[in-house]
């Protein structure tokens, strides 16, 4: 079964504290790895797309990398505006001619002035 | 702007009393997906349409029904709500050109009372 684990549950950073957030995953045969940030009450915003290991994907203070067995979402010099919760996800096995996804349970992102 | 509209943004029903949620899309994407999330859980696939082609996932409740009408609108029908129904309820859409971008609405909050 696919799943997809995401630490740390929450990060608080100060205004400018890089850091990075995990995506683990175990699929059977990757089709591509997802990248969503939530907005408190909002619905998920895609941010990235990664296909393949090695690719890299950078907007703005975001960039989002991708191994064999983990992405990484990097946060360079976080602002205040960054404060969310960002989710990844892969497609399902069974995704058919529609994308399936699995979700991770998402990285609460606090960024403080 | 091409966007996911969701209504109402906050749907308040009580125990057993059917609800409707609405969701209507400019994209003009073939697929549409409906999701549930509950309070710091991943989005959960309920049901999603590609074109008028219907597709329940296994572990949906009975209580749970969707109709699309035509490209741009799609329901989701709660029969009989029970607490554990409350949640946010996503619509997000994809097109076939790239089946693994998903776009939500900004989702709609039930409350069972």
């Amino acid at each position: 079964e696919d799943q997809v684990t995401q630490s740390p549950e929450a990060l608080r950073l100060q205004e400018g504290e890089s850091s990075s957030l995990n995506c683990s995953y175990t699929v059977s045969g990757l089709r591509g790895l997802f990248w969503y940030r939530q907005d408190p009450g909002k619905g998920p915003e895609f941010l990235f797309t990664l296909y393949s290991a090695g690719e890299e994907k950078e907007k703005e203070r975001l960039k989002a990398t991708l191994t064999k067995k983990e992405s990484f979402l990097h946060i360079t010099a976080p602002k205040p505006e960054d404060s969310a919760t960002y989710l990844c996800a892969v497609p399902r096995a069974d995704t058919g001619t529609a994308s399936k996804l699995t979700f991770g349970t998402g990285t609460r992102l606090q960024v403080t002035l | 702007d091409a966007m996911v509209i969701q209504n109402p943004r906050y749907q308040v029903t009580q125990f057993g009393k059917p609800v409707t949620l609405s969701c209507s899309q400019t994209l003009n994407h073939n697929v549409m997906y409906w999701y549930q999330q509950k309070s710091s859980q991943a989005p959960k696939l309920l049901f999603h349409y590609y074109d008028k082609d219907f597709n329940n996932e296994a572990d949906t409740p009975d209580n749970f029904q969707s109709r699309r009408p035509n490209t741009s609108f799609c329901f989701l029908d709660i029969r009989s709500p029970g607490l554990g129904d409350a949640a946010m309820y996503l619509c997000a859409t994809s097109n076939w050109d790239r089946p693994y971008e998903q776009y939500f609405g900004p989702g709609t909050r039930l409350t069972v009372t």
